[in-house]
């Protein structure tokens, strides 16, 4: 059974703090990473990928990748009050029937105070 | 490009009756997903197809949920007889994936509640 494991939060930052989001999964065979912002009632939609060890930045995020530890995390630079929301960390691989599919962390909800 | 569209947005139903719900995925996408996502809780994969051909029902419960995806194009997801432990939004997402893989595009969902 894969597993993508999120701390819940809420993770509360003020307004132009840095928020730090965290991820673990277990399968290995993992090949692709995804976080997702998920606002109330909505549905998720994403905000960034990363498929190699090491950091990418796409303008106020940062997603950072560790394969050796199996770790995935996000960073949101001066956070706004519309960055509150639920935030999932997926993972995606091929499974043994050769399907790709992508597990869901349960999510970490972050509120950023004005 | 439109994006993928659900139907119902909302139902409300009472524990035992049946409900269906309707998606539409992105044009060209081959691979399409129902999720189900509880209160609280991150999306969990139900079923997944490949063009017509069903890819993955290792978590669907099987006694009450059905699904099929006719022409490879639109998808219905069926529950029946609905429990109570049922109300969840359900999701479907839409895929192409190349390589590494790719991300999913989810649609509105459907927001199922069992009285």
């Amino acid at each position: 059974q894969k597993e993508v494991e999120q701390n819940s939060g809420p993770l509360s930052v003020p307004e132009g703090a840095i928020a730090s989001l965290n991820c673990t999964y277990s399968d290995r065979g993992s090949q692709s990473f995804f976080w997702y912002r998920q606002y109330s009632g909505k549905s998720p939609e994403l905000i960034m990928s990363i498929y190699s060890n090491g950091d990418k930045e796409d303008g106020r995020f940062t997603a950072q990748l560790n394969k050796a530890s199996q770790y995935v995390s996000l960073l949101i630079r001066d956070s706004q009050p519309s960055d509150s929301a639920t935030y999932l960390c997926a993972v995606g691989a091929y499974s043994g029937a050769g399907s790709y599919q992508l597990t869901f962390g349960k999510g970490t909800k972050l509120s950023v105070i004005p | 490009e439109a994006g993928v569209a659900q139907s119902p947005r909302y139902k409300i139903i009472e524990k035992r009756q049946s409900v269906a719900f309707w998606c539409n995925p992105i044009s060209g996408h081959a691979t399409l997903y129902w999720y189900q996502q509880i209160l609280g809780q991150g999306p969990k994969l139900l079923i997944q197809f490949q063009n017509n051909g069903v890819v993955d029902d290792s978590q669907l419960p099987k006694d009450r949920f059905s699904a099929e995806r006719l022409k490879g194009v639109d998808s219905t997801l069926k529950i029946q007889p609905a429990k109570l432990e049922d109300s969840a939004v359900y999701l479907c997402a839409s895929s192409t994936p190349t390589g590494l893989g790719g991300e999913l595009f989810f649609g509105e969902g459907s927001r199922l509640t069992v009285l």
